[in-house]
């Protein structure tokens, strides 16, 4: 079957826009994790979803960061007033409930200008 | 609270040559522990993992890594080294707790060069 699919691949946004990162998990994945990747910091966890549980939103890095999950299935990540700080690959990762393993989607670029 | 850390954030090997990429970790409860690849451009391929069957993992192309508690260490290998092999490694943990929220922690990687 599929893997996990985000858009955009790249995005480019000035300073100060609101950006929507997408994430389409692996059907039937009811987990789904966000990740940041920046040079600086390296990989950081941002939030995570499993079903309808509350998420875990303790790596969210300040309350300009928001993420949702409609529907138990795809999940959307906001990034409002973004900083030249925010420019990293996000990338969204998905499993099986209770299974620790994860398959990760491509990764969207994402550059403030 | 888990950590990672990869030992050197550049490895250089000669193709057919040993490869061997260290990892030490820190976990307060028994650990989940994986191997990711990365290509560039590309998201997270995963390796191998470890959760608490054998302690001799063999993974994906020819990968292998070895879970020894006592030094609290995941390092991984592979016999002989292949062109295809260049990369960037990250090894992660996340904590066998009981609950459903694997999320990982990563080193902070490691670029695996081959030369001919």
């Amino acid at each position: 079957g599929a893997g996990v699919s985000q858009s955009p691949s790249n995005k480019v946004t000035e300073k100060g826009k609101d950006v929507e990162l997408r994430c389409d998990p692996i059907s039937g994945h009811t987990a789904l994790y966000w990740y940041r990747q920046s040079l600086g910091q390296g990989l950081e966890f941002l939030i995570y979803f499993q079903g309808n549980s509350a998420p875990d939103k303790s790596g969210l890095p300040s309350d300009r960061f928001s993420a949702e999950r409609t529907g138990g299935s795809v999940s959307t990540l906001t990034i409002q007033r973004t900083q030249q700080e925010d420019s990293a690959v996000y990338l969204c990762a998905s499993s099986s409930y209770r299974v620790p393993e994860a398959f990760f989607g491509q990764g969207t670029r994402l550059t403030v200008v | 609270a888990q950590s990672v850390t990869q030992l050197g954030s550049h490895v250089s090997v000669s193709e057919g040559a040993l490869v061997l990429l260290r990892c030490n970790y820190s976990s307060s409860v028994p650990p989940y522990l994986f191997w990711y690849v990365q290509y560039p451009n590309q998201g997270l391929q995963l390796l191998l993992k470890y959760t608490s069957a054998a302690t001799l993992v063999k993974g994906i192309n020819g990968f292998e890594a070895e879970f020894k508690k006592s030094e609290t260490s995941f390092h991984l290998t592979k016999p002989s080294a292949h062109m295809s092999d260049a990369a960037e490694y990250f090894c992660a943990v996340s904590e066998n707790s009981g609950g459903s929220n694997y999320k990982l922690t990563f080193g902070k990687g490691t670029l695996l060069t081959v030369n001919p």
